[in-house]
């Protein structure tokens, strides 16, 4: 099976821009969680979606949103970049929500830099 | 809150020694934990975890991990380290109090040495 993927790997934006990235899962797998991470922060905790619903969310501005659709695909948009946006963007897949213990597999990520 | 400690950022430790990566977490209801593991420029990739039964996990690649609930930990161990495990940890646990999705640790750098 084909791991996740994400698109685009790397991403220059300027503050005040706004910004989509995109995931796609394991096939079958129907939860997709973000996180981001940053050298001070680590990893964070952004959303979890499952079944086009978002299940739940981690403490971060309204700026970041996202969304999944019917074939489990997901996007995170950020809009209006600060510098401190500047992250590497990872996306996770499991069958199941994580809730229940399922493994979630990370994809290579998308480096944004926001200049 | 739920934490998760990892008690050391940075292991150096030369080829073919033992190495143990401490990791402590906070929870009193029943977890899930993992190791994660991620090489320069990647994701992450799980290399083991805990789910229930059995307190001892192993990797394919030689790694194993010991859960123990009466000090909320989970170290990674490896008897015989490699030039290629040289690379970041990360610790995490998820559990129905973070509602399922994971809580990291700050990860902990391995550098082994020839």
């Amino acid at each position: 099976k084909a791991g996740v993927t994400q698109t685009p790997r790397y991403l220059i934006k300027t503050r005040g821009q706004q910004v989509t990235l995109s995931c796609s899962p394991i096939s079958g797998h129907r939860s997709v969680s973000w996180y981001q991470q940053t050298p001070g922060q680590g990893l964070q905790f952004l959303f979890e979606y499952f079944s086009e619903t978002q299940r739940n969310k981690g403490n971060f501005p309204g700026r970041f949103s996202g969304r999944q659709f019917s074939n489990s695909r997901s996007e995170m948009n950020v809009s209006t970049l600060e510098l401190g946006d500047s992250a590497l963007y990872l996306c996770a897949s499991s069958l199941g929500l994580a809730g229940l213990g399922d493994t979630q597999y990370f994809g290579p990520g998308t480096r944004l830099t926001v200049l | 809150a739920q934490s998760v400690t990892q008690l050391d950022s940075q292991v150096p430790v030369f080829e073919e020694a033992p190495v143990e990566l401490r990791c402590n977490y906070s929870s009193s209801v029943s977890v899930y934990l993992f190791w994660y593991v991620q090489y320069p420029n990647q994701g992450l990739q799980l290399l083991l975890k805990y789910l229930s039964g059995s307190t001892l996990v192993e990797s394919i690649n030689g790694f194993e991990a010991e859960f123990n609930k009466s000090q909320t930990s989970f170290h990674l161990r490896k008897p015989s380290v490699h030039i290629s495990d040289t690379a970041e940890y990360f610790c995490a646990v998820s559990s129905v109090r973070s509602q399922g999705n994971l809580i990291f640790g700050k990860g902990t750098k391995l550098s082994v040495k020839p």
